[in-house]
């Protein structure tokens, strides 16, 4: 079945403890990205990524990392949380750029 | 810098009604545009999308869109809604060409159908 994967889908962690955010896709796409979604304000895109190797910021990337060595997966990283990204995090990915994007079950992050 | 504006962040309907729900945009280049609906406690799922050609843009479930590229604008439509249509939907701006591809979503419009 194509999917995108993300792991774990709750996580409940305290200021400052690193984290990461698995996502993976089985689809063999070019294009993937992350975003938060925050109740009022949509959703923001974080980081995307091109291809492998090739990342790029998008509208909020203060406090998160990504990398991308392989085509199917794009951890989302953050070094040190803060409760200010408390928040609900999707990933996604398409054949080419912003075309049509597949979605992830979203990773509810709570920082304490 | 590309940005997008849903103008109504609530629209109760009651069914069979038509319904539209408005998105505007900004940018200073050619855009591509997409809808996205998200039911409750799922992720996103496209409805369309505008890359070029036909200003007029048919998606599931039985909406459409028109892109106006003069009032900059990428209206959803749908002439009579159901009550599985109560959802949120987004809209999206990409600008095309270069090696841009951040995509800016607006923030968002509940669409609740009451019977």
């Amino acid at each position: 079945e194509a999917q995108v994967t993300q792991n774990p889908r709750y996580l409940i962690t305290v200021t400052g403890k690193k984290l990461t955010v698995t996502c993976s896709q089985n689809m063999n796409h070019e294009y993937m990205s992350w975003y938060r979604q925050d109740p009022g304000l949509g959703l923001r895109q974080i980081y995307y990524s091109m291809n492998v190797e090739v990342t790029d910021k998008g509208d909020v990337p203060e406090g998160y990392k990504v990398s991308r060595k392989e085509k199917r997966n794009f951890p989302l990283i953050l070094e040190s949380p803060s409760p200010n990204q408390t928040s609900l995090y999707f990933c996604a990915s398409s054949f080419w750029g912003p075309n049509e994007q597949f979605f992830g079950p979203g990773t509810r992050l709570t920082v304490l | 810098a590309q940005s997008v504006t849903q103008l109504d962040s609530q629209v109760p309907v009651f069914e069979e009604a038509p319904v539209e729900l408005r998105c505007n945009y900004s940018s200073s280049v050619s855009v591509y545009l997409f809808w996205y609906v998200q039911y409750p406690n799922q992720g996103l799922q496209l409805l369309l999308k505008y890359l070029s050609g036909s200003t007029l843009v048919k998606g599931i479930n039985g909406f459409e869109a028109e892109f106006n590229k003069s009032q900059t604008s990428f209206h959803l439509r749908k002439p009579s809604v159901h009550i599985s249509d109560t959802a949120e939907y987004f809209c999206a701006v990409s600008e095309g060409g270069g090696s841009n591809y951040k995509l800016t979503f607006g923030k968002g419009t509940l669409l609740t159908v009451n019977p």
